[in-house]
């Protein structure tokens, strides 16, 4: 089946610095989604991209759904401790119609104060 | 906030035991899903409802898991026999038709 290969698979920087993390597939998505996970809970949408070249904003996190529909990335500005958590992305594969997402192995992200 | 809600958040039990995970969805959204996430793994799709049909199941979901939806609402999720390995945490997400999920808290699965 489809896999997202997500990196870095960790992060670790200082709070004030700018965050990039990106996720590839060999396949191509409909939907490209970002989410964070804290520590026993469930995943938290971020950012939901529906186009290839597509950039969304949400506060201080930026996503893109890459042109090729083979990737996306997600930056996220002058980070702060509560950024801490696990980022994932995950997909819609064609054919799919949104029944079953693909999830990335995640990003965890640590932050500095 | 009425999210997705599940029930309970923690589950202790011993191998060979069944037991039995609630989720309620969003009230608006038809559709219901089942994630099993297992550590440091991102979820992996069990199977998924429209409203009370159950119409996808992933090859995961062993004959030992049964997932109900039986008025459209609320979804329970049944291992019977347990196994070590199904120690997981099992997510529940819902949407309105095929758009964006949105997963509850979650309930943790330890088996001893």
């Amino acid at each position: 089946g489809q896999q997202l290969n997500q990196s870095p698979q960790s992060m670790f920087i200082q709070e004030g610095e700018d965050v990039s993390m990106n996720c590839t597939s060999s396949s191509i998505f409909n939907t490209w989604l970002w989410y964070k996970q804290d520590p026993g809970e469930g995943p938290v949408l971020l950012i939901a991209l529906y186009k290839a070249g597509e950039l969304t904003s949400n506060g201080r996190l930026t996503a893109q759904f890459g042109i090729t529909r083979k990737d996306s990335f997600l930056n996220i500005s002058a980070s702060i401790p509560s950024d801490v958590g696990i980022y994932f992305c995950a997909g819609d594969p064609p054919g799919n119609a949104g029944n079953m997402l693909t999830f990335g192995g995640g990003t965890r992200l640590m932050v500095k104060p | 906030d009425t999210g997705v809600s599940q029930d309970p958040r923690h589950k202790i039990t011993k191998r060979g035991q069944n037991v039995t995970f609630r989720c309620d969805p969003i009230s608006e959204h038809n559709r219901l899903y089942w994630y099993r996430q297992t550590l440091g793994q991102g979820p992996e799709f069990l199977t998924y409802f429209q409203n009370e049909a159950q119409l996808e199941k992933s090859r995961l979901l062993s004959d030992r898991f049964s997932a109900e939806r039986p008025k459209g609402s609320f979804s329970t999720l049944e291992i019977q026999r347990t196994e070590q390995g199904d120690s997981a945490m099992y997510l529940c997400a819902s949407s309105l038709f095929q758009d964006t999920q949105y997963f509850g808290p979650g309930t943790r699965l330890t088996v001893l």
